[in-house]
C-alpha cells in the first residue's frame, strides 16, 4: 500500500526558507522508474506542480518558480524533501507530494497518491 | 498554454440525481483528461484518466467521455459522498499540464 506523508512547519515569516518532507512507504525511490513530485494549492485555487525527482535523481522544477525550488531525496529515509526560499504571503498553500501514475509522458502529472497535504501560512 | 475551462463553476443536484460536468480544452488533447474529486480539506482522488478510463477502486456510477476539446464526467445516480470538487486536467505531454478551475457539486 502506498502513502505519503508531509511533515514541516504550519507558519513561516517572509524572506525565510521553508523546508518541507514528504515521508513515503509502499515504493522505494531507488527503483527504476519512480518519481515523487510537489503541488501545492492556494485555498480556494487551483492546483500547481512545483517539482519532481525520479529515482535517478533527475530533477525537475516549475519554470516559474525554479529559483527558489530544491527537491532532494534521501533514500535509506524514505524521504522527499521541498526547500522553498525568498517565501512570500502569495505562497500561502496547502502542500502535497503526490506519486504519479508513471514517470513518462504526461503520465508524471498524473498523480494517484496524495499525502494528505500540509498547510503552510506565510505571515509576519 | 492550454487552457481548461470547466461548466458549471456549481451544481446543485440532489441523491439520486444524474449529473454531468463538461470540460472544454483550449486545443486538442486527444484524451489526455483526467477528472479529479476534491473533498474539503482532502487531498484530490483521482476518478478517471485518458477520457474515459475508471481508476481503480472508483464506483462505476462515475463515467467519463470525449476526445479532442471536449469532454465530460457523469455521475449516473449522485450519492451524498459525491457532493465536493471535481476538477478537470489535462496531461497532454512531458512538458504540459493544467487544471480546470473545478466544479462544486452541492447539495440542492
Amino acid at each position: 500500500q502506498v502513502t505519503l506523508r508531509e511533515s514541516g512547519p504550519a507558519l513561516v515569516k517572509p524572506t525565510q526558507t521553508l523546508t518541507l518532507t514528504c515521508t513515503f512507504s509502499g515504493f522505494s525511490l531507488s527503483s527504476d522508474e519512480v518519481c515523487v513530485s510537489w503541488i501545492r494549492q492556494p485555498a480556494g485555487k487551483a492546483l500547481e506542480w512545483l517539482a519532481r525527482i525520479d529515482s535517478d535523481d533527475t530533477r525537475y522544477y516549475s519554470t516559474s518558480l525554479r529559483t527558489r525550488l530544491t527537491i532532494s531525496k534521501d533514500t535509506s529515509k524514505d524521504q522527499v524533501l521541498l526547500t522553498m526560499t525568498s517565501m512570500d504571503p502569495v505562497d500561502t498553500a496547502t502542500y502535497y507530494c503526490a506519486r504519479p501514475k508513471g514517470c513518462y509522458d504526461g503520465y508524471v502529472y498524473l498523480f494517484d497518491h496524495w499525502g494528505q497535504g500540509i498547510r503552510v501560512t506565510v505571515s509576519s | 498554454d492550454i487552457q481548461m475551462t470547466q461548466s458549471p463553476s456549481t451544481l446543485s443536484a440532489s441523491v439520486g440525481d444524474r449529473v454531468t460536468i463538461t470540460c472544454r480544452a483550449s486545443q486538442d488533447i486527444r484524451t489526455w483528461l483526467a477528472w479529479y474529486q476534491q473533498r474539503p480539506g482532502k487531498a484530490p482522488k483521482l476518478l478517471i484518466y485518458k477520457a474515459s478510463i475508471l481508476e481503480t477502486g472508483v464506483p462505476p456510477r462515475f463515467s467519463g467521455s470525449g476526445s479532442g476539446t471536449d469532454f465530460t464526467l457523469t455521475i449516473s445516480s449522485l450519492q451524498p459522498d459525491d457532493f465536493a470538487t471535481y476538477y478537470c486536467q489535462q496531461f497532454s505531454s512531458y512538458s504540459e499540464y493544467s487544471f480546470g478551475q473545478g466544479t462544486k457539486l452541492e447539495s440542492k
